[in-house]
């Protein structure tokens, strides 16, 4: 299994460009999220899914456009990129659990965007 | 609303220390699920273990244990006669049983370093 796949694994954007992220597993798990992690801030929480069709924001979604048009793809759109965006991306996936179960998050290897 | 604190931004020892990582977390979830992840140098995000609210059972891993104490909200990680290679940043996450809550929510995360 190729678990997550993010892709690119790096990019260099200048200031008001756009671009997305993809973001592809073949888990078939329902949750998908992305993350950006900056130094000392740990992992944030951009936008979620939690199926097809079913996404919401975060805890820093400005900036940032989500769409899940498909159990396995979640892209992560930058409309006009700015040096705050600079950071690494992560997606992340996991399986939903009936009653006590659950799973942990299986993650991409990342994304590392610099906006100059 | 969840929230997951590690005190520890940085921890240095020596080879063969042993060294505690500190987590602590709230939910007003009755039943939740605790992680810890680990970031070598390399970028990509191992998980290590996952516990669940109501097994309080602490767990040895070969090197690596885990106390869970509900009474406190603590979840904390302990690795044995440290080694160079354990030098990475640790990350404890929490999530919910449904909904948004279900995407885990990171702390800021611990850098260990192991020095020979």
């Amino acid at each position: 299994n190729a678990g997550v796949t993010q892709t690119p694994k790096f990019q260099v954007l200048k200031t008001g460009q756009s671009m997305t992220l993809q973001c592809a597993q073949d888990m078939n798990h329902e949750y998908m999220s992305w993350y950006r992690q900056d130094p000392g801030m740990g992992l944030r929480l951009i936008h979620y899914s939690v199926g097809a069709g079913i996404t919401d924001q975060g805890e820093v979604p400005n900036g940032y456009n989500v769409s899940r048009s498909t159990t396995e793809d979640f892209p992560l759109r930058l409309l006009s990129a700015a040096p705050s965006q600079t950071s690494v991306y992560f997606c992340a996936s996991s399986y939903v659990g009936t009653g006590a179960r659950g799973t942990e998050a299986f993650f991409g290897q990342g994304t590392r965007l610099t906006v100059v | 609303a969840q929230k997951v604190t590690q005190a520890q931004t940085e921890i240095s020892v020596v080879e063969k220390e042993d060294v505690t990582l500190d987590c602590v977390y709230e939910t007003r979830d009755t039943t939740y699920y605790l992680f810890w992840y680990k970031q070598p140098p390399s970028g990509e995000l191992v998980f290590l273990i996952r516990r669940n609210s109501f097994d309080e059972q602490n767990e040895i891993s070969g090197r690596y244990s885990w106390n869970f104490q509900k009474s406190t909200s603590s979840f904390n990680f302990t690795i044995t006669a440290s080694q160079v290679v354990d030098s990475a940043v640790y990350f404890c996450a929490l999530r919910g049983p449904s909904g948004g809550s279900y995407i885990p929510t990171f702390g800021r995360g611990t850098s260990l370093i192991v020095h020979p």
